[in-house]
């Protein structure tokens, strides 16, 4: 299995609501990714795990929970987010190997609409 | 550091054609270099890598690039464009700490 899934595919949420948004993969990678992207924008890193521990965070807002529960899940929870946040959230993940330069392996989105 | 600059945001051409997207990046060290494609409303597809082996680099769907130490080059070409090869495309820099340097994109437009 050489994929990335993420659900759900679309998300509509009201500023008060909690949400989660789920990854998953069966590669046996051990470092896994979040991403927000807007439109006509390259992807920008969120957060990284690595071997279920958080190992980057780039300083994005509280109201931006991740959890890494096992080797193979990745969620992201979401509470009292902003329209701004609307965007493409995208789950990545990639072996842990010495040499630089992980390839990564994305899943298709979720498309996250905040009204 | 590193960075990654994709020279076209957007290029046109058709059917047929060949396809040119150019990139040049900046690395202190030996650079692990990717390109994505991405189609609307869809997660990335690597198209291809370049990891310190062979310094053309051959992809999917026909899609190849070389690398230019010299000119701090990655251009990735096709010899004849597919209409389903309509989409935005990044070059990317592989970096420590597992994090990847986008460049900003060209959108590649196909017309019949």
């Amino acid at each position: 299995d050489t994929e990335v899934t993420q659900t759900p595919k679309h998300l509509v949420m009201g500023m008060t609501n909690k949400k989660s948004l789920k990854c998953e993969q069966h590669m046996g990678h051990r470092a896994m990714y979040w991403y927000k992207q807007k439109a006509k924008k390259p992807p920008e890193l969120m957060f990284v795990y690595s071997y279920e521990k958080l190992s980057i965070n780039e300083s994005v807002p509280s109201r931006f929970s991740p959890e890494c529960p096992n080797s193979s899940l990745l969620n992201l929870h979401l509470h009292a987010l902003q329209p701004e946040d609307s965007a493409l959230y995208l789950c990545a993940s990639s072996p842990l190997q010495r040499e630089l330069g992980h390839e990564q392996f994305f899943g298709p989105g979720t498309r996250l609409t905040v009204l | 550091a590193q960075s990654v600059t994709q020279l076209d945001s957007h290029v046109s051409v058709s059917e047929g054609t060949p396809v040119l997207l150019r990139c040049n990046y900046s690395s202190s060290y030996s650079p692990s270099l990717f390109w994505y494609v991405q189609h609307p409303n869809k997660g990335l597809q690597l198209l291809l890598k370049y990891t310190s082996a062979a310094t053309l680099v051959k992809g999917i769907n026909g899609f190849e690039a070389e690398f230019k130490k010299s000119e701090t080059s990655f251009h990735l070409t096709k010899p004849s464009a597919h209409m389903s090869d309509a989409a935005e495309y990044f070059c990317v820099v592989g970096g420590s700490n597992y994090k990847l340097t986008f460049g900003k994109g060209t959108l590649l437009t196909v017309n019949p």
